[in-house]
């Protein structure tokens, strides 16, 4: 069983298009992370969300954190080709471990 | 580059093989991360230390493979009596445990074929 659930798995679009990726789990994170991984390539941070309902801008991308905790969404405004890559969303559970939890990611393919 | 270094970048391996990967992270670096990742998924956790001790192991983690980090700084991943179903990128990864966001730093990965 998958913790963090990714949607959609994969999505094509054309430069200048919005598109929202999202998050989601039936478990409470403490903190929740997206990561950008290009092939070949270990993932790279994003953005760490922390409360609940906290929103963060980077450019051209939004993040939020469910109010619960238990979801999020990443919002990409204007896509460019430079933004082809595997968004990977990764949890810590509250209450256990050390391990920090991967979704299966969305694979993004933004053409010119 | 200070950020983390996996070698090697490629492994080809037989079946039955011994294999050793090699993971230096970032020097300020006390938590060191192992994980595995096959196409079409995201990372799976492999094992977690925190300085030289091994502080947890996934069930993923058969008895083929052990991982040690014996001074504390860079670490070791060995699998023995390789499988093709071993085959996948291994990704190693640091923090620095100041603050317990789970904030990772990836190197680039070593990948194992396993044929």
């Amino acid at each position: 069983t998958q913790l963090l659930e990714q949607s959609p798995q994969f999505l094509s679009i054309q430069e200048g298009e919005n598109l929202t990726v999202y998050c989601n789990s039936s478990s409470v994170f403490s903190s929740l992370q997206w990561y950008r991984q290009e092939p070949g390539e270990g993932p790279v941070l994003l953005v760490t969300v922390v409360t609940g309902g906290e929103v963060k801008k980077l450019k051209r991308l939004t993040f939020q954190f469910g109010d619960a905790r238990k979801d999020s969404s990443l919002h990409i405004t204007a896509a460019q080709p430079g933004d082809t890559g595997l968004y990977l969303c990764a949890g810590a559970l509250s209450n256990s471990g050390y391990a920090l939890n991967f979704g299966k990611g969305t694979s993004l393919l933004v053409t010119p | 580059d200070t950020g983390v270094s996996q070698n090697p970048r490629h492994k080809i391996t037989k079946r039955g093989q011994n294999v050793t990967f090699r993971c230096d992270p970032i020097s300020e670096h006390n938590r060191l991360y192992w994980y595995r990742q096959t196409l079409g998924q995201g990372p799976e956790f492999l094992t977690y230390f925190q300085n030289e001790a091994q502080l947890e192991k996934s069930r993923l983690l058969s008895d083929r493979f052990s991982a040690e980090r014996p001074k504390g700084s860079f670490s070791t991943l060995e699998i023995q009596r390789t499988e093709q179903g071993d085959s996948a990128m291994y990704l190693c990864a640091s923090s620095t445990g100041i603050a317990d966001t789970g904030e990772l730093f990836f190197g680039e990965g070593s990948r194992l074929t396993v044929l």
